[in-house]
């Protein structure tokens, strides 16, 4: 089956530091691959994702690279700010195993911490 | 509309009443999916549908869950006699296939279940 591993933290930087947050995964088919974020109190919101090998995802300054050699899509960002702070959830959708729109597998999410 | 409604926002159930979540979906996804979220960060995949057909429910607890989407209502996902450990946030969420060939799923605010 399908399966996504991801540090758990929680992950306490400071302010400017740079972030990596690592992300494997299992599949049986070829996914697509996303991070999600959520605020305290609030739902998901994709963050960036990537449906191929060596597709690179970015948006707010985070950075993905679908890795298929080493089933890996860390999630980075250079310079972390207090807003940053949130809930991180690596995910996977096996599109055609099913032969459509798979539920995601989730991650069990890293908890980030920025200190100003 | 533009973004995933889910009503009601909190709910309080004795154990074993009924509990009755709804969910409307972007105008135009096809897809729709529930998830569990419990107290851990975990999210659970329970069920997906395409239009009103079941696509995916391999991770519904079929004795007491059920759920629908019925043409022109919103999704629901019923509970029947309640569990204290059914307690958690239900999210909602949509997707239809985008051009890059991937179903990327936008989440509802979410619905908390507290079984007391």
């Amino acid at each position: 089956g399908n399966s996504v591993t991801q540090m758990e933290g929680p992950v306490t930087l400071s302010e400017e530091a740079f972030l990596t947050i690592n992300c494997t995964y299992t599949a049986t088919g070829y996914p697509s691959l996303f991070w999600y974020v959520q605020y305290p109190g609030e739902g998901l919101q994709l963050l960036l994702k990537a449906t191929k090998a060596d597709d690179k995802g970015s948006n707010k300054g985070f950075e993905a690279t679908y890795r298929k050699e080493t089933t890996s899509f860390h999630l980075e960002k250079g310079s972390v700010q207090v807003s940053d702070s949130a809930v991180y959830f690596c995910a996977l959708s096996d599109l055609y195993s099913g032969g459509g729109a798979d539920g995601l597998t989730f991650g069990k999410g890293t908890h980030l911490i920025i200190q100003p | 509309g533009e973004e995933v409604a889910q009503t009601p926002k909190h709910l309080v159930r004795g154990e074993g009443q009924k509990a009755k979540l709804y969910c409307a979906p972007i105008k135009g996804h096809s897809y729709v999916f529930w998830y569990q979220q419990v107290l851990k960060n975990e999210f659970k995949f329970l069920i997906s549908f395409q239009n009103e057909n079941v696509f995916d429910e391999t991770g519904m607890p079929k004795e007491r869950f059920s759920a629908k989407c019925l043409p022109n209502s919103p999704c629901s996902l019923e509970i029947q006699a309640t569990k204290l450990e059914d307690s958690a946030v239900y999210f909602c969420a949509s997707s239809r296939l985008d051009s890059a060939d991937s179903y990327e799923q936008y989440f509802g605010p979410g619905t908390r279940l507290t079984v007391t």
